[in-house]
């Protein structure tokens, strides 16, 4: 079956520092790959995605690269911002519409 | 665009009686609607997928009876929970589709306590 295992958190990091969040995952076929973020008291907002093998998902500075090889898709920012506290959710999509999330990643950011 | 939303955002209730939480699509039809739970600190678990126009499908584990789920148009679902207790107390999150995208759009979530 499908299954999407993350670092466990929670993730303490000062301004301006590098983020890296851990994701593996393992499926079936060709699946899609998400990193969702929920921010306290909110439901989930898609952050990035992608689609097949070597694909790069990016969006307010975060990015992640779809490794088909270490099936993983590792979440990166380069610089973490007080605002980026929340908690990270990455997930597959396989055939049909179900997603398979991970246990989620605490992030949180000092000023 | 792809907005969803849920009604209400809390809720507080007694135990023994039901409770209806509402998703909304605002700006798009959603051929499928899907139901999830999660408690503090923990992963979404996904409770039952419904497609308009017909019975919902549950996940193992979640109790049909306890939890009904209604699609009766293709920009509304309601979850309701049925003599509730304490330890449904948690977080239910929404989310909406539609054919030919596949994306999954989130509402904000409810919150329900249970006293």
């Amino acid at each position: 079956g499908n299954s999407v295992t993350q670092m466990e958190g929670p993730v303490t990091l000062s301004e301006e520092a590098f983020l890296t969040i851990n994701c593996t995952y393992t499926a079936t076929g060709y699946p899609s790959l998400f990193w969702y973020v929920q921010y306290p008291g909110e439901g989930l907002q898609l952050l990035l995605k992608a689609t097949k093998a070597d694909d790069k998902g990016s969006n307010k500075g975060f990015e992640a690269t779809y490794r088909k090889e270490t099936t993983s898709f590792h979440l990166e920012k380069g610089s973490v911002q007080v605002s980026d506290s929340a908690v990270y959710f990455c997930a597959l999509k396989n055939a049909g519409n179900m997603l398979t999330f991970g246990g989620g990643t605490r992030l949180m950011v000092k000023p | 665009g792809a907005v969803v939303s849920q009604h209400p955002s809390r809720v507080i209730c007694k135990s023994g009686t039901s409770v209806k939480i509402e998703c909304r699509s605002l700006d798009f039809q959603a051929t499928t609607m899907f139901w999830y739970r999660q408690f503090p600190k923990q992963s979404l678990m996904l409770m039952a997928t419904s497609n308009e126009g017909s019975k919902a499908t549950y996940e193992q584990g979640v109790e049909k009876d306890k939890f009904l789920i209604n699609h009766a148009s293709l920009t509304l679902s309601t979850l309701t929970v049925t003599s509730a207790h304490p330890e449904d107390s948690s977080f239910y999150i929404c989310s909406a589709s539609y054919k030919g995208v596949g994306e999954q759009y989130f509402g904000p979530g409810t919150r329900l306590t249970v006293t």
